[in-house]
């Protein structure tokens, strides 16, 4: 089946350690892009690529790393400069950046404890 | 800059009613897409309908349709026949089709409970 596999689904970090998170889809989509859910806030987009070996920050990357190696993955890092990284985190596509719906993962919540 | 508004944080509808949710947005271009996605207790985004702001004609998806008034920068969506598996999260998005600002921009979300 094709989709868009995010893990792990719960995730909990200590201060002031980096953690990534992973999103892989097989739908041969050339965008991806990670977004941040906060309750009673729709979705803020940390960043997104349009291609392999491109990205470009969001509204809201600080704190946060990507990389964009291979067509089919989009790892996400959430650094210990982020100041308040706990939230839900979710990771979508779409067939280019410039057409079409995006279709989403179905999340990693992250807790620093 | 772009911003979408749902003004509605919680509705309510009794099973087989209908109901509509509203979504206002801002915007200077004059072509993009709206869409509405629905976030139920797993989580998972699930989109339910699109509509191109070129297209006159409101989208349709079996229960499911849209009043798009370009004009008045309205967008709400219309539920019909409600359904308990209907009790979601919804989500109005605005996306940009200017080069490189293809970035959606997503509203506050609405929860909708059914009531059986």
């Amino acid at each position: 089946d094709g989709g868009i596999t995010q893990s792990p689904k719960y995730l909990f970090r200590k201060e002031g350690q980096n953690v990534t998170l992973s999103c892989e889809q097989n739908l041969n989509h050339d965008a991806m892009y990670w977004y941040r859910q906060d309750p009673g806030q729709g979705l803020r987009l940390i960043y997104y690529s349009q291609i392999v070996n491109d990205f470009q920050k969001g509204d809201i990357a600080e704190g946060y790393s990507v990389s964009r190696e291979k067509k089919e993955s989009f790892p996400l890092t959430v650094t210990s400069a982020q100041k308040n990284p706990t939230a839900f985190y979710l990771c979508a596509s779409s067939i280019k950046a410039s057409t079409g719906e995006q279709f989403f993962g179905p999340g990693t919540r992250l807790t620093v404890l | 800059a772009q911003t979408v508004t749902q003004s509605q944080p919680e509705m309510s509808v009794q099973e087989a009613e209908t109901v509509t949710l509203s979504c206002t947005y801002d915007t200077s271009e004059s072509d993009y897409y709206l869409f509405w996605y629905k976030q139920p207790p797993s989580r998972q985004m699930i989109l339910v309908i699109r509509q191109e702001a070129y297209k006159q004609q409101n989208a349709t998806e079996n229960r499911f349709s849209v009043n798009f008034q370009k004009a008045a920068k309205s967008f709400s969506l219309k539920i019909s026949d409600s359904q308990l598996g209907d009790a979601a999260m919804y989500f109005c998005a605005y996306r940009s089709t200017f080069s490189g600002t293809y970035k959606y921009i997503f509203g506050t979300g609405t929860r909708l409970k059914v009531l059986a």
